[in-house]
């Protein structure tokens, strides 16, 4: 069964560094998605893509965050000058409207901001 | 801002049928009834959804009530293996953000 894969499934970080966290969607699937969760909070969505561009985001995504789609198969969240509140569980969704439309999620990055 | 309510937890003995209530009384007509479900941390995982008539797939069944303001997740046989919180979620169909709420702990016991 396709799934989407995230890597890495933890990631350690200095307060103030960058990091990227990586996903590969299933292959035929249009639309992306980010979402984090805090620890013992609910799951948040962070940010949508479509057509190479950013379809929806929220009020959580502000300019510390980008989305890109470098090569047609990795969808990466770039989390500039990172802070302590940073810290959550990143998920990455895709779906595909034409066969179906539930969102298939990774398994999550958990990023650790020190 | 979710737009669903959802009891905090539940209980259900294995093998018994789990029937998970949720209201969703804002309903637009065009929106569905989505349901997930998250074991432990990992990624949440999709069960079924619906517009208006009753589905039923290979894990669930969804029971939306005729005017749309709550339904009813059925997991007919459950086994230790379907503890996890479940989510009740109203969207549109295509390429649109999931809403999550705090969702129902349920918790399969021997």
């Amino acid at each position: 069964e396709p799934e989407v894969t995230q890597t890495p499934s933890h990631q350690v970080t200095q307060m103030g560094q960058e990091v990227i966290l990586r996903c590969v969607p299933i292959s035929n699937h249009l639309y992306f998605y980010w979402y984090r969760q805090i620890l013992g909070q609910k799951v948040e969505f962070l940010v949508s893509f479509y057509n190479n561009e950013i379809s929806e985001k929220s009020e959580i995504f502000d300019d510390q965050f980008s989305v890109e789609r470098p090569d047609g198969s990795n969808f990466t969240l770039k989390i500039r000058s990172t802070k302590l509140e940073d810290s959550a569980m990143y998920f990455c969704a895709s779906s595909d409207p034409v066969t179906n439309t539930e969102a298939f999620f990774g398994q999550g990055t958990r990023l650790t901001v020190v | 801002d979710a737009k669903t309510t959802q009891p905090p937890s539940m209980d259900c003995a294995e093998g018994r049928a789990a029937n998970l209530p949720c209201n969703h009384s804002t309903i637009s007509g065009n929106e569905y009834v989505y349901w997930y479900r998250q074991i432990h941390s990992q990624g949440p995982q999709y069960i079924i959804h619906g517009l208006k008539n009753n589905e039923t797939n290979e894990m669930a069944s969804l029971i939306i009530t005729e005017d749309r303001k709550s339904s009813t997740l059925i997991l007919p046989h459950a086994t230790l293996r379907d503890t996890a919180v479940y989510y009740c979620i109203v969207g549109m169909e295509y390429g649109n953000k999931l809403v999550f709420g705090a969702g129902t702990i349920l918790r399969v016991k021997s």
